[in-house]
């Protein structure tokens, strides 16, 4: 499988402040990232779709402008959570997939809190 | 859309019982992939299964499940439970992008 870092691990930003999380793919060719969010009761949210040389589709209930996402190369990806609310607290996941592989890798996770 | 139905929320067994988690799907791909992920506390899912051969059982770690396209579903079994078995675990279909389930937390008591 694959190896997948994410950055920080754990974040505390005050309400209406924003935050930036990363996502690397080591020994592997991230073609796709996804990015999700797990709530306090465990789901998981689609936040966005993002696969190199094609734009970032985005869930319903998710924005551009509220999570933007860059995927400059096979390996990297971040994803910032601008003006965070109590609403955004939770677990972030990337989640990495690409060549020949179908299944998707997660990262640890970064964890935000909203004070 | 896909979607991915896992019916119980809430699994509870005494070790050594079997389990069976259910996992039935919904999708336009003729030839999806099916998988499970297992997380466990405080830590990020992982993958424990994945399929896409129609009736074609896989294992791993003592976990076995098969894929039946017939009727959509990609159940997760193990003969005898472990007290560290106790997780979540998330049942996920492979379409355009990945559709995951509710979860199940399965808790093993002694």
């Amino acid at each position: 499988g694959a190896l997948v870092y994410q950055y920080p691990r754990r974040t505390i930003c005050k309400s209406g402040t924003s935050m930036r999380m990363e996502c690397q793919a080591v020994g592997f060719q991230a073609t796709s990232v996804a990015w999700y969010r797990q709530s306090p009761q465990k789901t998981f949210e689609l936040i966005a779709l993002s696969t190199v040389n094609s734009a970032i589709k985005y869930e319903q209930n998710f924005t551009q402008e509220k999570f933007p996402i860059s995927h400059p190369n096979l390996s990297f990806s971040s994803m910032t959570v601008l003006n965070a609310y109590l609403e955004d607290r939770g677990l972030y996941l990337c989640g990495v997939s690409g060549g020949a592989s179908y299944e998707q890798y997660f990262g640890p996770g970064t964890r935000l809190t909203v004070l | 859309g896909d979607s991915v139905t896992q019916t119980e929320g809430l699994v509870t067994l005494t070790e050594g019982l079997p389990v069976m988690l259910n996992c039935t799907y919904q999708t336009i791909y003729s030839n999806p992939f099916l998988f499970w992920y297992v997380q466990h506390l405080n830590e990020s899912p992982r993958l424990l299964l994945k399929s896409f051969t129609d009736n074609k059982r896989t294992e791993h770690q003592g976990f076995h499940a098969t894929l039946h396209k017939s009727s959509s579903s990609f159940h997760l079994q193990k003969s005898s439970a472990q007290l560290s078995d106790s997780a979540l675990y998330y049942c996920a279909l492979r379409g355009y992008k990945v559709v995951f389930g509710s979860g199940t937390r399965l808790l093993v008591s002694p």
